[in-house]
């Protein structure tokens, strides 16, 4: 399978503890982005990495989110203190500037967190 | 501010029906593409348009461009209950081909 993975599918946490979802891009992309997204809404961009270089975040991203992709490939996602607000998907995508139409991506089947 | 304007927000309707989503802006994109999610999963890409009037049919599906690029619609034939999902489309400003403006998705239930 060479689609967009995402680890874990499901996550249930306390309020205030740590989380840490990872994504793994199609191998030749260099652009890679998170988004969440909330029952029956459009997915909200969080941030935006080309290769290693975090290029854009989100006012909507608070310093309790980082996000990194050390060696241009894959993603992390680490939520710190988790509120129960956070609870939503949280979705990978990526894509190629070449090789087609500018801003088409890919998506992971995302990672589910449940904050009680 | 909605910078992608979709409607309807929810569509319930009987196998073999016909319905149309439209997808609308005051901003220009250089493309726009659509997305169709089902619960659980991540959207999966449908069709990318690029040049104004542009249509694009896939199967039952068929998809245009705006004029003007500035709008978008996606009309289906006769739907059967495998159409039902989230439907997204999401647009690349002019200028800025980095990161797409989503919009909030019609919700589509197909009955049989």
């Amino acid at each position: 399978d060479t689609g967009v993975s995402q680890d874990p599918r499901h996550k249930i946490t306390k309020r205030g503890q740590n989380v840490t979802f990872r994504c793994d891009p199609i191998s030749e992309h260099n652009r890679l982005y998170w988004y969440r997204q909330t029952l029956g809404q459009g997915p909200e961009f969080l941030t935006y990495f080309q290769n290693e270089a975090q290029l854009e975040k989100s006012r909507l991203l608070s310093d309790r989110f980082s996000a990194e992709r050390p060696k241009g490939s894959f993603s992390t996602l680490e939520i710190q203190r988790t509120e129960q607000g956070d609870s939503a998907m949280y979705l990978c995508a990526s894509s190629s500037p070449d090789g087609g139409p500018v801003g088409e991506q890919y998506f992971g089947p995302g990672t589910r967190l449940t904050v009680t | 501010t909605q910078l992608l304007e979709q409607s309807p927000q929810f569509l319930s309707i009987q196998e073999g029906e016909n319905l149309t989503v439209y997808c609308n802006s005051s901003s220009v994109f250089s493309s726009l593409q659509w997305y169709r999610q089902e619960p659980g999963e991540g959207p999966v890409l449908l069709v990318t348009v690029v040049t104004g009037g542009e249509v694009k049919k896939l199967k039952r599906l068929t998809f245009q461009f705006g004029d003007a690029r500035k709008d978008s619609s996606l009309h289906i034939t006769a739907a059967q209950p495998g159409d039902t999902g989230l439907y997204l489309c999401a647009g690349a400003l002019t200028g800025n081909n980095r990161k797409l403006i989503w919009g909030l998705g019609t919700s589509l239930a197909v009955n049989p």
